[in-house]
């Protein structure tokens, strides 16, 4: 099956700072989705990005399909950034989501 | 919009007894919904694919018989733990997806199963 890889496995940061989380997938794929969740469990869906660039106040995020990578970029990092982001991609009819092994995030004030 | 919603959010049950969780998508029709499973610190594990009004299409190594999954409208899809034992104590979520060429999908908030 389609393997899914992220990085870095975990970062630490200062509160302000700018980071880049990477997405890397190893086949084609028809939905591409991060996502951050929060410590109760819940999975909040920060972007829908099979290709192309979406910006959301201080997230963006890009997906080089041909290439096979997508990267989420935060920007003035908050300490309410801290928690779990998944890249998940999706192939088939389906579109059944492969997750990755997610990024720990913490924002230190 | 795009919300999904899981009940129970925490059970506790004996080992031996059944449970079951309800996922339904309050805003929209889902023809599609999905069951994952998360243990601590770890990622998502696809358990389970249900289209509403067919039989759902399990994953590899995911036992269909103690995971009885139903889909029965457009908008709930029920998961059923059979004879639980503590090894099937877990973080379950589900999914929901809207149609067709809508491959976005939305997550519950999560059931956490604990079998004593």
């Amino acid at each position: 099956g389609i393997q899914v890889e992220q990085s870095p496995p975990d970062l630490i940061l200062q509160e302000g700072a700018n980071s880049t989380l990477r997405c890397n997938f190893s086949d084609s794929v028809n939905n591409l989705q991060w996502f951050h969740q929060n410590p109760w469990g819940q999975l909040i869906n920060l972007f829908y990005i099979p290709s192309g660039t979406k910006q959301n106040g201080r997230l963006s995020a890009t997906t080089v399909a041909t290439e096979r990578y997508s990267l989420l970029y935060i920007s003035s990092s908050q300490t309410t950034d801290s928690g779990v982001y998944f890249c998940a991609v999706g192939t088939g009819a389906n579109s059944k989501l492969t997750f990755g092994k997610g990024i720990t995030l913490s924002v230190r004030p | 919009g795009a919300v999904v919603s899981q009940h129970p959010s925490r059970v506790i049950c004996k080992s031996g007894t059944s449970v079951k969780i309800e996922c339904r998508s309050l805003d929209f029709q889902a023809t599609t919904m999905f069951w994952y499973r998360q243990f601590p610190k770890k990622s998502l594990m696809l358990m389970a694919t249900s289209n509403e009004g067919s039989k759902a299409t399990y994953e590899q190594g995911v036992e269909k018989d103690k995971f009885l999954i139903n889909h029965a409208s457009l908008t709930l899809s029920t998961l059923t733990v059979t004879s639980a034992h503590p090894e099937d104590s877990s973080f379950y979520i589900c999914s929901a997806r809207a149609g067709t060429g809508m491959n976005e999908q939305y997550f519950g908030p999560g059931t956490r199963l604990t079998v004593t």
